[in-house]
């Protein structure tokens, strides 16, 4: 079956410590993703990376670092920097950036993160 | 700045009935925009997509319509089943290559049975 796996579904975070989400996409995309959303607030983008050992911030980068060392993972690390890390966390991918069709991003499950 | 807006946070709609979801934007470099249907606890999952070079398309019981002048899509659900009861959100994206989406901030829809 192919798709997005994100983990762990529930994650709890004590003050000054670091945690890494995990994304692992089975689809043979290039492009992959981490959004954030809040209650009554759309998705935000928090890093992208669009090619293997390559990645960009996105609007709301501060406090969260990744990295692309397999095309199917890229996992995201909440750092203590982040000051109000209680989200829901989003996984996506797609196909490529090279044309329009392609540009269908496919989220995974999710990951709730709550502060202790 | 919202670049992408979906001003009503909420709908209800009697089952069978049509559900109209509304969405605007501001940055006139959009070019193609999709529609994603998101559970509670879950990923959003895509519905359908437009391309401006259209104004129309459809896919059984979804229709996006786009209207560039105004800078405005819908979309539209018929006949609406309890099912669809979820949060939709559209999203945009630039006519230069770019994977960044630009996403609004969902339409809780409740179809009422």
């Amino acid at each position: 079956d192919g798709g997005i796996t994100q983990s762990p579904k529930y994650l709890f975070r004590k003050e000054g410590q670091n945690v890494t989400l995990s994304c692992e996409q089975n689809l043979n995309h290039d492009a992959m993703y981490w959004y954030r959303q809040d209650p009554g607030q759309g998705l935000r983008l928090i890093y992208y990376s669009q090619i293997v050992n390559d990645f960009q911030k996105g609007d709301i980068a501060e406090g969260y670092s990744v990295s692309r060392e397999k095309k199917e993972s890229f996992p995201l690390t909440v750092t203590s920097a982040q000051k109000n890390p209680t989200a829901f966390y989003l996984c996506a991918s797609s196909i490529g950036w090279t044309s329009r069709a392609k540009n269908i991003q496919y989220f995974g499950a999710g990951t709730r993160l709550s502060v202790l | 700045d919202q670049q992408v807006k979906q001003n009503s946070p909420s709908l209800s709609v009697q089952e069978g009935r049509i559900s109209i979801l509304n969405c605007d934007y501001t940055n006139s470099m959009f070019d193609y925009f999709l529609w994603y249907k998101k559970y509670p606890a879950e990923g959003p999952t895509f519905l359908i997509s437009i391309s401006s070079i259209k104004d129309k398309n459809e896919d059984g019981r979804f229709t996006v319509f786009l209207n560039k002048s105004a800078k405005h899509l819908s979309l539209h659900i018929v006949p609406s089943q309890p099912g669809d009861s979820a949060v939709y959100f559209c999203a945009a994206h630039p006519n230069f290559g770019n994977e960044k989406l630009t996403f609004g901030t969902g339409t809780r829809l409740t179809i009422i049975p």
